[in-house]
């Protein structure tokens, strides 16, 4: 089945760095990555997705980016702010499942 | 976009229990939901698949008599906890693709349980 890898476990900024997670996949049938954004004890959120016919997607401070030689692809985050704080998840769909496969996740601290 | 509900946000119960965590599909019909837990700091971890009148699809290592999946309408699935102890506790988290799939998946509050 698809296996999602994702790094860093953690990573920790100042407020108005930037902040870049990487996940690779091993399916390379998958054609959907989304971004989940999750504060403490709430429900996942998607922030942005990229599907397999675009290399790169950007909404205002957010992008992500796909290589589908490499089978990976990165979410980056700019000018972050002490909200930005929280976990992210990557995850892939791959055309033979159901559903997601969810990278470990990624705990972004900003710091003010 | 779509909404999933999820109910109730937060149970304690007693071990020896059995809880019912309901999700809902507010504005589309799902044919097929998805059940999550989630232990503090860890990812996501699909238990099972619900299908709509139709029995649910587990994952490795789930114990299908032990979380009862009912998936008995377009718009609601249902998960039991049965006879739930201590290990039991955790977040459980449903979702569902929108009705169009355009791919996103739509997530219910979540669930969290804790047994005594």
């Amino acid at each position: 089945g698809e296996n999602v890898e994702q790094h860093p476990s953690t990573l920790s900024v100042q407020e108005g760095d930037s902040a870049v997670i990487k996940c690779t996949y091993s399916d390379s049938a998958s054609n959907y990555f989304p971004w989940y954004k999750q504060e403490l004890g709430k429900r996942p959120q998607l922030i942005i997705d990229i599907r397999s016919n675009v290399g790169e997607k950007k909404d205002q401070r957010i992008a992500v980016t796909l290589n589908k030689t490499a089978k990976h692809f990165s979410l980056h985050i700019t000018e972050t702010q002490p909200e930005d704080s929280a976990v992210y998840f990557c995850a892939a769909l791959s055309p033979g499942y159901s559903t997601l496969t969810f990278g470990k996740g990624t705990m972004l601290l900003v710091s003010p | 976009g779509a909404v999933v509900s999820q109910h109730p946000s937060w149970v304690i119960c007693k071990s020896g229990t059995s809880v019912k965590i309901e999700c809902r599909s507010l504005d589309f019909q799902a044919t097929t939901m998805f059940w999550y837990r989630q232990f503090p700091k860890q990812s996501l971890m699909l238990m099972a698949t619900s299908n709509e009148g139709s029995k649910a699809t587990y994952e490795q290592g789930v114990e299908k008599d032990k979380f009862l999946i009912n998936h008995a309408s377009l718009t609601l699935s249902t998960l039991t906890v049965t006879s739930a102890h201590p290990e039991d506790s955790s977040f459980y988290i449903c979702s569902a693709f929108s009705g169009s799939h355009t791919g996103e998946l739509f997530f219910g509050e979540g669930s969290r349980l804790t047994v005594l």
